[in-house]
């Protein structure tokens, strides 16, 4: 089945190391997306890309950076990791057909982390 | 800037009974409200959506209504089981610039036997 597959799926690391979540998707989606999930604060958007060449900060994108190396793969990194980033993430792909907007496909998350 | 808000934040109700989960948004320009339901440590699924050419759509035992004057949207589950427990999370799109969803906080129903 057509999958979205986030790795790893649970790191433990200290403060000021260099994180890199990564996501691939075997749905053929252009759009993918990163979101954070903190108790109490629902699904936060970190990141888009609506193609390869797309980009777009989302609500909470500071101490973030992605990079979308083709249509099926979006990494997410954290350049120095701080205890507040410690947050279960998930990767998300949408297939928009004719320009509405349609169901997000998410992966099995990542959960980070940081002491 | 844009934001939706969910309530409550946790319910419990007994089996067989109903149980509604309300939302409201801030962009009057959104116009698509899913529903996305996230069982314990799995990842959020959509169970249900609506656009806002129509007021209510309705799956088997759940249904969704909006009301695009108040700006607010809301799922329904009727004769609730066990497997309905779960984190339910509504979201609102965002239409200025490129297109995205905002997420409500989200709700934990509990489903006692």
């Amino acid at each position: 089945d057509a999958d979205v597959t986030q790795t790893p799926r649970n790191r433990i690391t200290k403060t000021g190391k260099r994180i890199m979540l990564e996501c691939s998707q075997t749905k053929g989606h252009d759009r993918m997306y990163w979101y954070r999930q903190d108790p109490g604060l629902g699904l936060r958007l970190i990141y888009y890309s609506f193609d390869v060449k797309d980009i777009n900060k989302g609500e909470i994108s500071d101490g973030y950076s992605v990079s979308r190396q083709a249509q099926a793969k979006f990494s997410l990194s954290l350049e120095s990791a701080i205890p507040n980033q410690t947050a279960l993430y998930f990767c998300a792909t949408s297939d928009t057909t004719g320009g509405a907007f349609g169901e997000l496909f998410f992966g099995e998350g990542s959960r980070l982390t940081v002491l | 800037g844009e934001n939706v808000e969910q309530h409550p934040s946790t319910l419990s109700v007994q089996e067989g009974d109903s149980a509604v989960i309300k939302c409201t948004y801030s962009d009057s320009a959104s116009n698509y409200f899913p529903w996305y339901k996230q069982e314990l440590g799995k990842r959020p699924q959509l169970i249900i959506d609506i656009r806002s050419n129509v007021g209510e759509k309705k799956d088997q035992r759940i249904a969704v209504t909006l009301n695009k004057t108040a700006k607010h949207f809301s799922l329904h589950i009727t004769e609730t089981q066990p497997e309905d427990s779960a984190v339910y999370f509504c979201a609102a799109s965002i239409s200025q610039g490129a297109q995205k969803l905002v997420f409500g906080q989200g709700t934990r129903l509990t489903i006692n036997p």
